[in-house]
């Protein structure tokens, strides 16, 4: 069956600095990859996705993923953290059947940002 | 400009009282499907209409139910609300065909049983 796991729950980091969210996927081909971000209360929003073509994709709010088919793993990643990015972060992978997808979401991130 | 708007934003009810939660997207997009998110938990999807076709989860309780009437609206109706269903309720759309796979989520509806 297909998974998704993301193995950190929660993850502080200093404003300015980099951040990499782990994800890691199970599936038997390449799914399609996600990166979603949820702020408090409110739905999720896109911020990358991987299909096919370069491994390095660039998303919304100067998010970054790199999808890995050896490791199976699509990590997100920003150079420099702002205060604003504090949130949920869910990696979600869309094995293709039946003609449309689902979504499968991890569990989550959970990012603070310190001043 | 929304695309996928839920109504209402924030729902009360009591415990087995029916609700029924809305959604409705101007993307013209053939799927709709509904998560259920409680607190600090990954969406869970509870179902999904293919334009006229419901596909149910194997794991969706009885208690849930869904209609389309149309390609722009979906409902989701919570027969008897037990204090297990609070959650955020999300809506999501998206395109059947491959290449695709982006869902476009309203911003949820927040069910509290009381």
């Amino acid at each position: 069956a297909q998974s998704v796991t993301q193995p950190d729950i929660h993850i502080t980091v200093s404003e300015g600095a980099s951040l990499e969210l782990r994800c890691n996927y199970s599936y038997g081909a390449t799914p399609y990859l996600f990166w979603y971000v949820q702020s408090p209360g409110q739905g999720l929003q896109l911020l990358l996705k991987y299909f096919s073509g370069d491994t390095l994709v660039q998303g919304i709010k100067g998010f970054e993923a790199e999808f890995k088919r050896s490791q199976s793993s699509f990590n997100l990643r920003k150079p420099s953290v702002h205060w604003s990015d504090a949130a949920e972060y869910f990696c979600a992978v869309a094995p293709f059947s039946g003609g449309y997808n689902k979504l499968i979401f991890g569990a989550g991130t959970r990012l603070a940002v310190h001043p | 400009d929304a695309m996928v708007i839920q109504n209402p934003r924030y729902q009360v009810t009591q415990f087995g009282k029916p609700v029924t939660l809305s959604c409705s997207q101007t993307l013209n997009h053939n799927v709709m499907y509904w998560y259920q998110q409680k607190s600090s938990q990954a969406p869970k999807l509870l179902f999904h209409y293919y334009d006229k076709d419901f596909n149910n989860e194997a794991d969706t309780p009885d208690n849930f139910q869904s209609r389309r009437p149309n390609t722009s609206f979906c409902f989701l109706d919570i027969r008897s609300p037990g204090l297990g269903d609070a959650a955020m309720y999300l809506c999501a759309t998206g395109l059947a065909g491959e290449g695709t796979g982006e869902l476009f989520f309203g911003e949820g509806s927040r069910l509290t049983v009381l």
